[in-house]
């Protein structure tokens, strides 16, 4: 199957600091990415669509100036937590879906504790 | 708005049993469904995808069905093994294209040798 990859895994930062997460599509091209949140023993939680050359659309709920989207290339979207607080603590996920093969595809996960 | 219910929310079964876990969702106008696996900490593995046209798909020990019309869908593992004990998550595509996937809160299985 498609692979996509995370980096990093895992993150720890100080409260104030930003974080750039990123999601690569590696064998295949992906127009549109998605990024959830799961916080623990939660399910996965939409945040935001990421489409190549255009704005991402936010959840309601999701603060587009916190949690900025940049969807620069067909392989790659980037998700930057700025100001990180503790309540941003969680497992941000990505996933890219494959056009040919109408299924989503997802990355490993980066873990981001805020300290 | 899509809501997807998984049931039970835990489950604990002796090894060598056979199992079902039940997913359900309220706008029949899926474009398909896919069952995951997460272990804790990890990511998603995706286990079976059934397009809105079929019935059911299998892969070894596990099967599911859709019963579009109703709203469900089921996951049957078979023979279940120590090694099954994870987290199942159910989730559902709405429409064709660029539309993200709606999740249940899932199963957490415990399979005890």
């Amino acid at each position: 199957g498609a692979v996509v990859s995370q980096h990093p895994s895992w993150v720890i930062c100080k409260s104030g600091t930003s974080v750039k997460i990123e999601c690569r599509s590696l064998d295949f091209q992906a127009t549109t990415m998605f990024w959830y949140r799961q916080f623990p023993k939660q399910s996965l939680m939409l945040m935001a669509t990421s489409n190549e050359g255009s704005k991402a659309t936010y959840e309601q709920g999701v603060e587009k100036d916190k949690f900025l989207i940049n969807h620069a290339s067909l392989t790659l979207s980037t998700l930057t937590v700025t100001s990180a607080h503790p309540e941003d603590s969680s497992f941000y996920i990505c996933s890219a879906r494959d056009q040919g093969l109408h299924e989503q595809f997802f990355g490993p996960g980066t873990r981001l504790t805020v300290l | 708005k899509q809501e997807v219910t998984q049931i039970p929310a835990a489950l604990s079964v002796p090894e060598g049993e056979n199992l079902v876990l039940n997913c359900s969702f309220t706008d029949s106008a899926i474009y398909n469904l896919q069952w995951f696996r997460q272990d804790p900490g990890k990511g998603l593995t995706s286990l079976l995808l059934i397009q809105s046209s079929q019935r059911e798909q299998t892969s070894g020990r596990l099967n599911a069905s859709l019963d579009k019309s109703s709203g469900r869908s089921t996951l049957y593992i078979a023979a279940s093994q120590p090694g099954d004990s994870a987290t199942y998550l159910c989730a559902v595509s709405l429409r064709s294209g660029n539309t993200p996937l709606v999740f249940g809160k899932g199963t957490r299985l415990s399979v005890i040798a």
